[in-house]
């Protein structure tokens, strides 16, 4: 069965103190991989797709990357408006979408 | 932003009353999903389409059921409610292709 597993499920950073959030999956035959941001009483807002392993994605403090296994979201220099959960979603070959239950980042001034 | 809107934002319902929540799109495209939303769970696929008329089930599709009779409009139905059902329940759109979904702001659905 294909699973998404994201860590660490929550996370307190201070403004400027980088650092990398995680999701492992398994899939059959992944066609795509999703990272998306989620604020507080809204729907998720899409960042990143990433296909294949070796592939990197980049927005302003942000970067995603992918291996056969994992993806990670790293956040360099966080600032407080970067708070957010952030969920992790995969493609497989017969277009099931399945999601991880997410990271809920906080960054402090 | 995508063109969806979800109606109602909020709603508070007994059990065993009939709720209908409704998902309209602007941006014409083939797909359309039901998602509930639960601390501790990811995001959970209720129903999808892949057009007018053509529906199928998703990994937690008992007790609701769906409806797209026009290309803008996918409605979700649960019968007869259940505080199981006490949920977020958010819609989405895809376009053709391996393209991302862009998702709703969600309907926060509560049965007493």
């Amino acid at each position: 069965e294909d699973q998404v597993t994201q860590s660490p499920e929550a996370l307190r950073l201070q403004e400027g103190e980088s650092s990398s959030l995680n999701c492992s999956y398994t899939v059959s035959g992944l066609r795509g991989l999703f990272w998306y941001r989620q604020d507080p009483g809204k729907g998720p807002e899409f960042l990143f797709t990433l296909y294949s392993a070796g592939e990197e994605k980049e927005k302003e403090r942000l970067k995603a990357t992918l291996t056969k296994k994992e993806s990670f979201l790293h956040i360099t220099a966080p600032k407080p408006e970067d708070s957010a959960t952030y969920l992790c979603a995969v493609q497989a070959e017969n277009n099931d979408m399945r999601f991880g239950a997410g990271t809920r980042l906080t960054v402090k001034p | 932003d995508a063109g969806i809107t979800q109606s109602p934002r909020h709603k508070v319902t007994e059990t065993g009353t009939p709720v209908t929540l409704r998902c309209h799109q602007t941006e014409n495209h083939r797909y359309m999903y039901w998602y509930r939303q639960d601390p501790g769970h990811g995001l959970r696929l209720i129903h999808y389409s892949y057009g007018v008329k053509d529906t199928d089930k998703g990994e937690v599709s008992d007790g609701y059921s769906v409806s797209r009779s026009k290309t803008e409009d996918f409605l979700l139905t649960l019968e007869s409610a259940t505080s199981s059902q006490t949920s977020v329940y958010f819609c989405a759109i895809r376009k053709e292709g391996n393209q991302p979904q862009h998702f709703g702001d969600g309907t926060r659905l509560s049965i007493l």
